[in-house]
């Protein structure tokens, strides 16, 4: 069965500062993963999207890396603004042709103070 | 191009009563995901239908809780004889035929059981 796991659950930063997300899952057969914000009482936003055959995937300011083998992933959020804040969850896709279901980790919940 | 349409986006019932939920997938989206969100929980897949089929149903309660996925509209998530333990966010998602592509979600359904 596979899992996610995401550390730290919470992170406070100030502005401007450079950090890193990190999400590591348990069966390394996935097909792609996938980095979601959520913002208070909405629902998911797509980040962005990295097949399993990826290394890294970049959007503006975000940077997400994929490392199967060892089954990790971290986001990297680069000059980090107040309008940063806000939970960030990872999620795997297996890898079976059938059942396409995403599995979440807990998520990151990030504060970047003015 | 609208994005996942979820109503109603709030939705209280008192225990014993039926819940219905309602999601318009993406145009052109076939596949369809129902996901849970419990308070100060992760969220944990439930249901993944594609038009008129139910493809994976392995995360949904086999008791009281049902979806479908009609030809024609959008796709429901029923939960007959609610109970306190019900109240949660429900978010539905979608995506094209390929895997390659993210999934999209709604704003979600919140659902209080009074």
């Amino acid at each position: 069965k596979q899992e996610v796991t995401q550390i730290p659950a919470a992170l406070s930063v100030p502005e401007g500062e450079n950090l890193v997300l990190n999400c590591s899952f348990t069966d390394s057969a996935i097909y792609n993963l996938q980095w979601f914000r959520q913002d208070p009482g909405k629902g998911l936003t797509s980040l962005l999207l990295i097949q399993s055959s990826q290394r890294e995937q970049t959007s503006g300011r975000l940077n997400a890396s994929l490392d199967k083998s060892s089954g990790r992933s971290t986001l990297y959020i680069a000059a980090s603004q107040p309008g940063d804040s806000a939970t960030y969850l990872c999620a795997v896709r297996r890898g079976e042709t059938s059942g396409s279901r995403l599995t979440f980790g807990e998520g990151t919940q990030l504060t970047v103070n003015p | 191009n609208a994005g996942v349409m979820q109503n109603p986006r709030h939705l209280v019932r008192r225990r014993g009563q039926e819940a219905r939920l309602r999601c318009s997938p993406m145009k052109g989206h076939s596949h369809v995901y129902w996901y849970r969100q419990l308070p100060e929980e992760g969220l944990k897949f439930m249901v993944y239908l594609q038009k008129e089929n139910i493809i994976d149903e392995s995360g949904m309660p086999k008791e009281r809780f049902s979806a479908e996925f009609p030809k024609e509209g959008p796709s429901i998530l029923r939960i007959q004889q609610v109970v306190r333990g019900d109240s949660a966010a429900y978010f539905c998602a979608s995506s094209p035929l390929s895997r390659d592509s993210p999934l999209h979600f709604g704003n979600g359904t919140r659902l209080t059981v009074t």
